[in-house]
Formats: C-alpha cells, structure tokens, sequence
C-alpha cells in the first residue's frame, strides 16, 4: 500500500458516457498527478497539480478534465472518449513537487479503462 | 530522438547473476534520475535515485551515472525471479520523463 488510493480499479463506459476517477492521498504530499501508460508507450503525465495549483496541462484533449478540490483528492473528469483512450491511468503524488529535482512519485494502484 | 531511451527488452537472465539495465537520455540538462519497477498488473515503484556521477549503491542495487556519455544504469545483483519486472528509467530536467521500460525476466 502506497498510501495513494484510486477509485475505481475498472472501468467499460461506452463513448457517450461520463464518468469520473477519484484519487486519494494519505501521505501529506504537495502535489498530484496523472498519467496515461499504454502499451508500449512511456508513461505519459497529463496534468499536475502542485499546491492544488494546475502547473501542467500536457496537450491533453478536453474530454479529460481534472479537478484537485484539496491537497489530498484528485479526480479525472472523462466524457465522449474515444476507443483509443483505452488504458491504465495512474494517480501519483510526491512531497518535493514539480520545481524540485528530488520529485519522487507514488502512485496508486491505477484505473485500468476500457472505452467501447 | 527519444528523450529517455530503454531497451524494451526482454532481457532473461539466470537467477543469481547479474542484470543490467541501461537508460540513454537527449538533454545534458538532466539534473536527476530515477529507476522505478513496475511488477505486472501493478504499478511503479520507486527503487533508485541518483545525482551525481558515479555509482549508488543500495542492497542489491546499483545506480550507475555518466553525464558525459548520457547514460544511467540500473544493476541488480544476485538475481532473483521476484526482480522479474519491468523497469523504468525517468529523467528530471524542467519535467520528469519516463522511457518506455526494460522487461526483465530472472529464470531459475
């Protein structure tokens, strides 16, 4: 256990839906993130929040929406995905931050998507 | 040019020798490295970090950097079928960046 939750661990949602993944962190960290891993691919950051600040929005499509209401919650906003959106999404938080060199992640266990 | 570069693998070594991972990144920026372990069906982990040219050691890991030559290794001693993972290299110069991974398999 990581100390980084994420809710749920599966998700099938057709393309006209919405739904929402939640991340939760129990370690006090500054900051929180996510990533996109596909197969075959590096893992890919998507947004960060650094003291619940948006410090990066990766070229994302707005069919991603993020929202970091604290310090300890997280949540990814999905509506009218695409098929190619398929994938692990992972939810991670550090305590250095972005601006340090020292930024070590945690993650969470991830949300594997299926988009039908 | 890929930023972070890993051979995909995969690499099979026998149990008890020695693997060694190499990671290459483009940015002479790069002020720190990190080699994380990723088990199937889980996600990463954090298993070395290093700054400074030259070796880290911890356990049966080693983290090797060359700045000059734009490469850090992971070794791991002593293998053993639970370091069968996929192992991978992030680089930090203004954003961290992830290659795409080594798969490692330690065969008994």
């Amino acid at each position: 256990e990581t100390g980084v939750t994420q809710t749920p661990r599966h998700l099938v949602m057709g393309m006209t839906n919405k739904k929402s993944l939640k991340c939760e962190q129990h370690l006090g960290h500054n900051a929180m993130y996510w990533y996109k891993q596909s197969a075959k691919k590096p893992l890919e950051l998507m947004f960060v929040y650094n003291f619940k600040e948006q410090t990066e929005n990766n070229s994302v499509p707005s069919r991603f929406s993020p929202e970091c209401p604290n310090s300890s919650h997280l949540f990814l906003h999905l509506h009218t995905l695409q098929p190619e959106d398929s994938a692990l999404y992972l939810c991670a938080s550090s305590q250095e931050g972005v601006t340090s060199n020292n930024e070590k992640l945690f993650f969470g266990s991830g949300t594997q998507l299926s988009v039908l | 040019q890929k930023e972070v570069e890993q051979n995909s693998g995969p690499l099979s070594v026998p149990e008890g020798a020695i693997a060694s991972l190499n990671c290459t990144y483009s940015d002479r920026g790069s002020q720190s490295f990190f080699w994380y372990r990723q088990y199937s069906g889980k996600s990463p982990e954090l298993i070395m970090f290093i700054y400074s040219n030259g070796d880290k050691e911890d356990g049966r890991f080693t983290a090797q950097l060359n700045k000059a030559s734009q490469y850090v290794s992971l070794l791991i001693r002593d293998s053993q079928p639970s370091d069968s993972a996929t192992y991978l290299c992030a680089v930090k110069v203004w954003k961290l960046t992830f290659g795409q991974g080594t798969i490692l398999t330690v065969h008994p």
